[in-house]
Order: C-alpha cells, then structure tokens, then sequence
C-alpha cells in the first residue's frame, strides 16, 4: 500500500524558513515524480511543485519560484521542500503527492498532509 | 497560466440520481485533464485521467469526457459515499486545478 507522510508543520512568523518532509513507503519511490500541492483554508488546490524521479528536472508555480525549493533523497525515501520568505498567504495545508507513472503532472497517491501557519 | 473553470460551485442531488459536473480551460489542453474527489477532512483522491481514463479502483459509475477546452465528470446512481468536493486538474502546461464544486445529498 502507497503511503506518504508528511511532517515539519507548524506556526512561523512572516520572512522565516521552514522545512517539509514527506516519507513515502509502498512503492519504488525513486521511480516516481514527487509533488507538493497545498490548499488554504477553505479554498482549491494549489500545485507548487514537481521534481522527476532522478531530480534532473524541478518546476515550480510562480507563486514560490525563488522562494521554495523541492528537493529529493532517494537513498531515504524522503521527499522535501525547504520554505523561505514564508507570507502569510503561504498559510495552507501542504501535501506532497506521487506522480502517476509517465504522467508527471497527475497525481495519484497523496499524504495527509501538514498544516503550515504563517503569522505573527 | 491556464486557467480551469468548474461549474457548478455547489450541488445537490438526491440518491441514485446522475451529476454533471463540467470544467472549461482557457485554452486546448489535448484532453490532460484529470479529476480528483475530496471528502471532507481527507486529502484528494484521483478518480480520473486523460480526460476520460478511470483510475484503479474508482468505481466505474464515475466517467469523464470531453475534449479541446471542454470536459465533464459524469457519476451515475449517485450513493452517499459520493458526498464530497471534486476538482479538475488540467496537466497540459503546469498543472492549475478548477475551484471545486461541492456535493451533497438533497
């Protein structure tokens, strides 16, 4: 069974940094694209992220170009995005997702997710 | 960036009934159309891609069609565990999801 775990979450105040993990089990994750999607309260979904399998390639929204990095560790299983500059409007539920195999843009397995509070 | 626009925003449909929900792109997006279901307090689950190929395990009362900048989310013999928010994700460019429309039970 697919399975993905995020963790890092909290409550950081305006301009800091914060960092999510997501570790996945069920499947050959170093196979797969990996993305991060986040929801607002009460609000859509939002794609932020995608790395492919062998992080050659990383795409980001332009909403978090130059502000969020996705990265990967394929030897741990563990999906990351390190936040800086966090806003307020960057306050959001943060799951990271699997690609589904040669469709990169879709997303067929998705974590709980990790609930990030940008406020002073 | 494309821009999906769902409708309706909201919905309700008695048992056993048939729902449409319907999604338009600001441009052609060659059918890289996908359709996730949100139950309230969980994560999305995908239920479609390709515009109208079913994923493992979804129920085959749930159908998706269309083409060019038009595409629908059809679920036949509506049942209770229906009850949710769908999205349209198009993955053409840079994946954008539609607003959502929200389902519930006349």
């Amino acid at each position: 069974e697919v399975q993905l775990v995020e963790s890092g979450e909290g409550l950081v105040q305006p301009g800091s940094s914060m960092k999510l993990s997501c570790v996945a089990s069920g499947f050959t994750f170093s196979n797969y694209g990996m993305n991060w999607i986040r929801q607002a309260p009460k609000k859509g979904l939002e794609w932020i992220a995608l790395i492919y399998y062998d992080s050659s390639s990383k795409y980001y929204a332009d909403s978090v170009k130059g502000r969020f990095t996705i990265s990967r560790d394929n030897s741990k299983n563990t999906l990351y995005l390190e936040m800086n500059s966090l806003r307020s409007e960057d306050t959001a539920m943060y799951y990271c997702a699997k690609s589904l195999l040669n469709y990169p843009g879709v997303m067929d397995a998705w974590g709980q997710g990790a609930s990030v509070t940008v406020s002073s | 960036d494309i821009q999906m626009t769902q409708s309706p925003a909201s919905l309700s449909a008695s048992l056993g009934e048939t729902v449409t929900i319907e999604c338009r792109a600001s441009e052609d997006i060659y059918n890289g159309l996908a359709w996730y279901q949100q139950k309230p307090g969980k994560s999305p689950q995908l239920l479609i891609y390709n515009a109208n190929s079913l994923h493992t395990g979804v129920p085959s009362r749930f159908s998706g069609s269309g083409s060019g900048t038009q595409y629908s989310l059809k679920i036949n013999s509506l049942q209770s565990e229906d009850v949710a928010s769908y999205f349209c994700q198009q993955y053409y460019n840079y994946p954008t999801f539609g607003g959502g429309t929200k389902l519930e039970l006349k």
